[in-house]
């Protein structure tokens, strides 16, 4: 069964203080990785796609990378700002294409 | 450019009754899809619409239901309401379907008493 699963469920930073969040995935037929940053009563926000394994991309302090397994979500030096859940999804092909999102990570960045 | 609108944006129903939940793409977007979020279960695909046609479909019981307009506009409906039903529902839009990146709107909360 495709699944998608993020750790930590949690994570509680210092300002400044960098981190990486992970998704690993188990999928037939990836098409897509996906992440998104969730604020409190509010619809996901389109961070970054990853197609293919070893691709990185960058936003801000924000990097994402992809392997044949995971992905990571990598936060550089972060800000209260930052603090929401992101959440990582795999788009799946074969028999119904979906997007398969995983439990996200709530992240909280104290100055 | 607007994004993703969703209305309403909160809606307060009893059991038995039925819903109807409105989303406009991102002008230009072809692909609707629908998910629903609750906080034991995450974010759970519903269904994708492309051109009017329901492409793809969840694990959800046949009281949910969707439909697509021509100009991209879709509408998802819930009959027979449970209480289980209690959730925020996004729409997500993009240019085309398939792993093309999914644009959220910000949601209708849905309320089940």
């Amino acid at each position: 069964e495709d699944q998608v699963t993020q750790s930590p469920e949690a994570l509680r930073l210092q300002e400044g203080e960098s981190s990486s969040l992970n998704c690993s995935y188990t999928v037939s037929g990836l098409r897509g990785l996906f992440w998104y940053r969730q604020d409190p009563g509010k619809g996901p926000e389109f961070l970054f796609t990853l197609y293919s394994a070893g691709e990185e991309k960058e936003k801000e302090r924000l990097k994402a990378t992809l392997t044949k397994k995971e992905s990571f979500l990598h936060i550089t030096a972060p800000k209260p700002e930052d603090s929401a859940t992101y959440l990582c999804a795999a788009y799946v092909s074969g028999g119904y294409n979906k997007l398969i999102f995983g439990a996200g990570t709530r992240l909280a960045v104290h100055p | 450019k607007a994004g993703v609108t969703q209305t309403p944006r909160y809606l307060i129903k009893t059991r038995g009754q039925q819903v109807t939940l409105s989303c406009s793409p991102i002008s230009g977007h072809r692909s609707v899809s629908w998910y629903q979020q609750t906080p034991g279960q995450g974010l759970q695909f519903l269904f994708e619409y492309f051109s009017e046609t329901q492409r793809n479909k969840g694990n959800f019981p046949g009281r949910f239901s969707g439909r697509q307009f021509s100009n991209s506009r879709s509408e998802m409906n819930v009959s027979t309401l449970e209480l289980g039903d209690s959730a925020l529902y996004l729409c997500a839009s993009s240019l085309i379907a398939g792993q093309d990146t999914q644009y959220f709107g910000p949601g209708t909360r849905l309320t089940v008493l």
